[in-house]
């Protein structure tokens, strides 16, 4: 089955640009969407189809998806922005839906 | 404005059974794909199950033969059926609406089960 690998952690100071990488075999090839998951709340789509982004999301949140690494990107970072980030794909092997462990970003 | 209310979460003992549904609003249920994801409190995501428009299923490999998605349009209800119940299938239960080859857009609020003699 299709595994997607998250650093656990991510620290940045405010106004800082935070990456979080989410690694897979041949990433690039699929996919990728990503989610925030602030504590004691759902999950909230950020970005869908590798680089797209939802209305309400701000700029400052970008994707990119290349080889074997997709990047989430927050520039200017705030502490509101304190979270947990997940990256998912489709595994088309077993028709399931895949998660990375997460990344908690926090902003020092 | 797109809702997404789950109920039927509690406790129950190792090897018994228990049914979520998940009422929505707010858009034509019968268009979309839904899906479960569960969460180990103070862990990560992990995909449950998924059901298409036309009642399509598919289900992740430690819940498959155990757990039973369906759907009752007429209702705009989506639902759960978990039988065999292990300590392990202990988690948050979020119904959400998503398809097979697209993104998760909308999430419900997680019902908690518990699993434990």
């Amino acid at each position: 089955s299709y595994v997607l690998t998250q650093s656990p952690s991510v620290s940045v100071a405010p106004g800082e640009t935070a990456r979080i990488p989410c690694g897979g075999d041949n990433i690039g090839s699929k996919s990728v969407h990503w989610y925030q998951q602030k504590p004691g709340q759902a999950p909230v789509l950020l970005i869908y189809q590798d680089t797209n982004r939802p209305s309400v999301v701000p700029e400052r949140f970008t994707g990119a998806n290349s080889g074997n690494t997709a990047t989430l990107t927050i520039t200017g970072v705030e502490a509101g922005d304190e979270a947990d980030y997940y990256c998912q794909v489709r595994d088309s092997s077993d028709d399931h839906q895949v998660f990375g462990g997460g990344t908690k970003l926090t902003v020092l | 404005e797109v809702h997404l209310v789950a109920s039927g979460g509690g406790l129950v003992q190792p090897g018994g059974s228990l049914r979520l549904s998940c009422v929505v609003s707010g858009f034509i249920f019968r268009n979309f794909d839904m899906q479960w994801v569960r969460q180990v409190p103070g862990k990560g995501l992990e995909w449950v199950s998924g059901i298409g428009q036309s009642g399509d299923t598919y289900y992740a490999g430690s819940v498959k033969g155990r757990f039973t998605i369906s759907r009752e349009n007429a209702k705009n209800s989506l639902y759960l059926q978990m039988d065999s119940l292990r300590a392990g299938d202990t988690a948050l239960y979020y119904c959400a609406r998503g398809g097979r080859f697209s993104w998760i857009d909308y999430w419900g609020q997680g019902i908690l089960v518990t699993v434990s003699s």
